[in-house]
């Protein structure tokens, strides 16, 4: 069964300090993983894509990384801010499908 | 440039009750999909669409019908509202296979 699991569930870290959040597929045939970044009240929105051929992507203090072989990723924010305090979703998709495998997110709270 | 549209933000509805969750996207992307969102669940698929005139059933369709008469509109509609159809539901358009889904800010509904 295609699942994706994210850890840790929830998060709490000081501002200006890093972190790193976890995520497992068992996603097959593999395509394609995509880190999305959702506020509260708002719609999910686009960190990262990474394909099978991706080890590393980074946008801005975000980087995201991508081990295919053992089927792991993980989203390290670096110097956190109070607007990163939001729930981190990792996405999956399997080749030659529009559909999407979502997982429940990882609620991070960054307090001053 | 609006990217991707939802209304209304909030709406409660009685049981039985029909009404139709509007989306409108203006970056001519073909495909086009429904979500909804409950607490600790990952976002599900309710339905999808590649293009005008094409619609296909994703994870959890029952209860719900869309429509794709145009490349902008891609409406869902309840046809009898239950209280198990309480969610936040969010529209989400697409261009190419790798690329960022972009997301509407949702529409909260609550059925009583």
């Amino acid at each position: 069964k295609n699942q994706v699991e994210q850890s840790p569930q929830s998060l709490i870290i000081l501002e200006g300090k890093n972190c790193t959040l976890q995520c497992n597929y068992t996603v097959s045939p593999f395509s394609n993983l995509r880190w999305y970044k959702q506020d509260t009240g708002r719609g999910p929105v686009s960190l990262t894509i990474m394909t099978f051929s991706e080890n590393t992507k980074s946008n801005g203090r975000y980087t995201a990384t991508l081990d295919a072989d053992t089927k792991q990723s993980s989203l390290h924010i670096t110097a956190s801010q109070l607007s990163d305090s939001a729930s981190y979703i990792c996405v999956v998709s399997a080749w030659n499908t529009d559909k999407l495998i979502f997982g429940t997110g990882t609620r991070l709270q960054v307090f001053p | 440039n609006a990217g991707v549209t939802q209304t209304p933000k909030f709406q409660v509805l009685k049981t039985g009750q029909s009404m139709t969750l509007q989306c409108a996207q203006d970056m001519n992307h073909e495909y086009m999909s429904w979500y909804r969102q409950d607490p600790g669940m990952g976002l599900r698929l309710i339905h999808y669409s590649v293009g005008a005139g094409i619609t296909d059933q994703g994870e959890v369709p029952n209860g719900y019908n869309v429509s794709r008469s145009t490349t902008e509109d891609f409406p869902l509609r309840l046809l009898s509202a239950a209280p198990s159809q309480t969610s936040v539901y969010f529209c989400a358009a697409r261009g190419g296979t790798n690329y960022g889904y972009t997301f509407g800010s949702g529409t909260r509904l609550t059925v009583v």
